[in-house]
Formats: C-alpha cells, structure tokens, sequence
C-alpha cells in the first residue's frame, strides 16, 4: 500500500512553454501533499505544502506566481511550471501524507523536467 | 540554512561490512526522525523511522541509534550489500507541519 504516483516521468520543454506534472495517492487519500526540487547530487528543497481544498503554502524564495498548486481532490495534486525557463530544469518530486500516518510522506517516482 | 547536518558525504564499504551514516539536529522541537533511501532518478523511498521516546529501532538489516541529549541520530545498515548502493537522506519533521527538513545525504556504495 501507500503508493504515489506522479506523470510524466519525463519531459522536454521548450522555453516560454507551461508544464502541468500531476501526482497521484493511488491507494489512499492524502491530506495533505508536498512539492519537492531536487537538483543533481543534492538533497531535496521543499517548494510547497498543499492540504485538498486549500491554498497551498509556498517556502521562502519558491515563485508562486510560477509554480502553480493545485489540490483538487484527496487523490491528486498538480504543479504547473508557468513559463518555463533552462533554470527550471530540475527533479520535481511530490509526497503524500494520509490520515493514519500522520508523519509518514510516500514518495512519488519523480519528474525530470528539462527546459531547452 | 539546513536543519540536520548529515555526514559523511559517500563512503565505500566492502561487502558484508556496516555502514554508518550519523545525523545532527537543533531543533528540539524535532519528534520524528525517518530514513529515506534514494536510487539515482526515483523518488526517496521511506526505509525506517524512530520517534524520540525510544533509543534505538531495527528493521531487518537497518537500525537506527537515537540519542536525544547529544540530539543525534544515526543509521546502521548491517551486512551491507551492493544492492544498498544507493543516496540516504535522513530527515526530521514536527507535529505542527509534519514538514521534513532534509540532510545533505550520503552516497554509499558497497563494492563485491
């Protein structure tokens, strides 16, 4: 159990372009969901935390203006990178959190993101 | 500015061998302490977790050591196999946000 899903696994841009990366709790519902950007051999930089039905909460420094979080229902979260540019190539990861492990986050399989 | 400090950077253990990667923390406020493992482009896999009221759990080969004064946690993998080459963060989070605060990570490669 406690599987997340996120699509696509990959994608190529171009600069200027919008990207929508959805993430998915498969067997379980999620209360709340997390946004993750991992850059090469570095450690995970959380970009936002998204409860269903609410306002996502952005980290310090994270656009939300760019990075668009949508919690639409207990299952699925969306990041949508507006105007994409090389800089925001990167590995988008997302976590889900359910109601009976309260701290427990799953993991999603990551989304490489690549801006040319 | 990183919450948990994690070290070493890599390291290399032979077959068979531990590895220990250790773990530092301020914040007091911290009361779950998770492993995560890392293959290179796949998410983080959570692999165990300890809550500050006991000082040590065992998961098969894995264990972590939890010392709250010193407020550092550390992570045993016993018989180390090449399988387990692979990225371990380790991570501490709190009851108001179950926000996970991330260490640098450390790459293990285990050699035949």
């Amino acid at each position: 159990g406690a599987v997340v899903s996120q699509h696509p696994s990959r994608v190529i841009c171009k600069s200027g372009t919008s990207v929508k990366i959805e993430c998915r709790s498969l067997d379980f519902q999620a209360t709340t969901m997390f946004w993750y950007r991992q850059f090469p051999k570095q450690s995970l930089m959380l970009m936002a935390t998204s409860n269903e039905g609410s306002k996502a909460t952005y980290e310090q420094g994270v656009e939300k203006d760019k990075f668009l979080i949508n919690h639409a229902s207990l299952t699925l979260s969306t990041l949508t990178v507006t105007s994409a540019h090389p800089e925001d190539s990167s590995f988008y990861i997302c976590s889900a959190r359910g109601r009976r492990e309260l701290y427990t986050q799953y993991f999603g399989p990551g989304t490489r993101l690549t801006v040319l | 500015q990183q919450q948990v400090k994690q070290s070493p950077q890599s390291l290399i253990v032979q077959k068979g061998g531990i590895s220990i990667i250790n773990c530092a923390y301020e914040n007091t406020a911290f009361d779950y302490f998770p492993w995560y493992q890392q293959f290179p482009g796949k998410g983080p896999a959570l692999l165990i977790a300890i809550r500050p009221d006991v000082s040590e759990k065992k998961e098969g080969r894995f264990t972590i050591s939890f010392n709250k004064s010193a407020k550092q946690f550390s992570l045993h993998i016993m018989d180390s196999q090449p399988g387990d080459s692979a990225t371990y963060f380790c991570a501490a989070s709190m009851m108001n946000d179950y926000k996970l605060s991330f260490g640098a990570g450390t790459t293990v490669t285990v050699r035949a």
